[in-house]
């Protein structure tokens, strides 16, 4: 059954440092999510994209956060300048349909 | 905003009960999610609610949609301890920008 993979699977950054997250989508979809979990708490919504641009973003996708699609398969979440409240697990999702979706098992992001 | 309440938060139930977890939205949407997940794990798709109405069941599971409400259902039947997981509910307001609720952890007991 065709995944999505993401990696590291786990990372650990200073604060103040850059992190990107990688994602490789299922080769058919169309639609792309970024979301995080902080340890315990629910799933928040970061962003979507589609057709090579953001359609949706969350308030906390704010200018430290950037998204880029640089190859044609790969999906990346830049983190600029990371702060502790930023360690989570951030998982990558995608979909062709806006259907059911394929989430990855996710990059546990440590800043320390 | 939305806002999307799960309850109840936490529930422990007997192997073979049966019970339902729900799922109130604050702001109208017309498509809601469930996933499970297991601990330390990604999340797993369960169900797409499209419209008012609608009814999706997968095995011991059984989800429903009252738009009208506000309201859908994960409705577990005769549990087995595999079922042990988190449950979130998730609301889609437009654009596939999904709120989520809390999460409900089940424990199915033996």
């Amino acid at each position: 059954e065709p995944e999505v993979t993401q990696t590291p699977s786990h990372q650990v950054t200073q604060m103040g440092q850059e992190v990107i997250l990688r994602c490789v989508p299922i080769s058919n979809h169309l639609y792309f999510y970024w979301y995080r979990q902080i340890l315990g708490q629910k799933v928040e919504f970061l962003v979507s994209f589609y057709n090579n641009e953001i359609s949706e973003k969350s308030e906390i996708f704010d200018d430290q956060f950037s998204v880029e699609r640089p190859d044609g398969s790969n999906f990346t979440l830049k983190i600029r300048s990371t702060k502790l409240e930023d360690s989570a697990m951030y998982f990558c999702a995608s979909t062709n349909t806006r259907d059911r979706d394929t989430f990855g098992s996710g990059t546990r992001l440590t800043v320390v | 905003e939305l806002k999307v309440e799960q309850n109840p938060l936490f529930l422990s139930m007997q192997e073979g009960k049966n019970y339902t977890i729900y799922c109130n939205y604050s702001t109208t949407s017309d498509r809601l999610y469930w996933y499970r997940q297991d601990p330390g794990k990604s999340l797993e798709s369960l169900f797409v609610l499209l419209s008012n109405g609608a009814v999706k069941q997968e095995g011991r599971l059984m989800a429903s949609l009252d738009t009208k409400a506000r309201l859908s259902t994960l409705h577990i039947t005769a549990a087995v301890h595999d079922l042990s997981a988190t449950y979130f509910c998730a609301v889609d307001m437009g654009g596939n920008k999904l709120v989520f609720g809390a999460g409900t952890i089940l424990r199915v007991k033996s």
